[in-house]
């Protein structure tokens, strides 16, 4: 079945990259997600990529996807205190629309 | 915009209790999910709507639990009785039909339920 696998906790100190992984089942996925959650709050998009691509840069953010792995990763460079929340990698299941979600790596930013 | 509205934000209840938890989608959007979040289980789907008919209703743990959506503005999540397991945040989601979407899903801020 459909699985999204991630590392539960990353501590880095401000100013370093952050780096959070993230391996999926699914290989007929047509976009792969980030989204981050801060406490109390729902979960927002913070990037995506398509399946035909390896890199994606946005600003302080760069995402890559190896698809013969089915591995997907997200970088964050000059990680902030503001950075700290909990970040989701999902994949698009094969059946549609449903997002399938892994547990969520908590990033802890420490001055 | 407005975004998901999602009611009651917190709700603490006792075991054995009905507890519906409410759901505005955005408008326009022709999807509505349901998910729950737990510590342990991490985000899981429950059931999701497509123009207000569920689609998939596999992720709903037992028939304690049951979703309806009797228009496209409005979506319920009800438990009846409710358990102390129960206990979780619960998200609605929606989004749009479309060939162009990217898929992005649009959450609201979620109910936190605990049951006693």
């Amino acid at each position: 079945g459909e699985d999204v696998e991630q590392s539960l906790f990353l501590s880095v100190r401000e100013g370093d990259s952050s780096v959070i992984n993230c391996t999926y089942t699914d290989s007929s996925s047509t976009y792969l997600y980030w989204y981050k959650q801060e406490p109390g709050a729902g979960l927002q998009l913070l990037t995506y990529i398509f399946s035909n691509m390896d890199m994606k840069q946005d600003q302080r953010l760069t995402v890559l996807l190896n698809k013969k792995d089915k591995h997907l990763s997200l970088r964050i460079a000059d990680t902030q205190t503001g950075d700290s929340a909990i970040y989701f990698c999902a994949e698009k299941g094969a059946a549609g629309t449903a997002l399938i979600f892994g547990k969520g790596t908590t990033l802890s930013v420490s001055s | 915009d407005a975004g998901v509205i999602q009611s009651p934000r917190h709700e603490v209840t006792e075991m054995g209790q009905e507890v519906t938890l409410r759901c505005k989608p955005i408008s326009g959007h022709d999807y509505l999910f349901w998910y729950r979040q737990t510590m342990m289980r991490g985000l899981e789907l429950l059931i999701y709507f497509n123009n207000n008919v569920p689609i998939d209703d596999s992720g709903m743990p037992e028939d304690r639990f049951s979703a309806k959506m009797p228009n496209a503005s409005f979506s319920t999540l009800k438990i009846q009785p409710s358990e102390p397991r129960d206990s979780a945040v619960y998200f609605c989601a929606s989004t749009p039909f479309g060939g162009t979407s990217t898929g992005e899903l649009f959450f609201g801020e979620g109910s936190r339920l605990t049951v006693l």
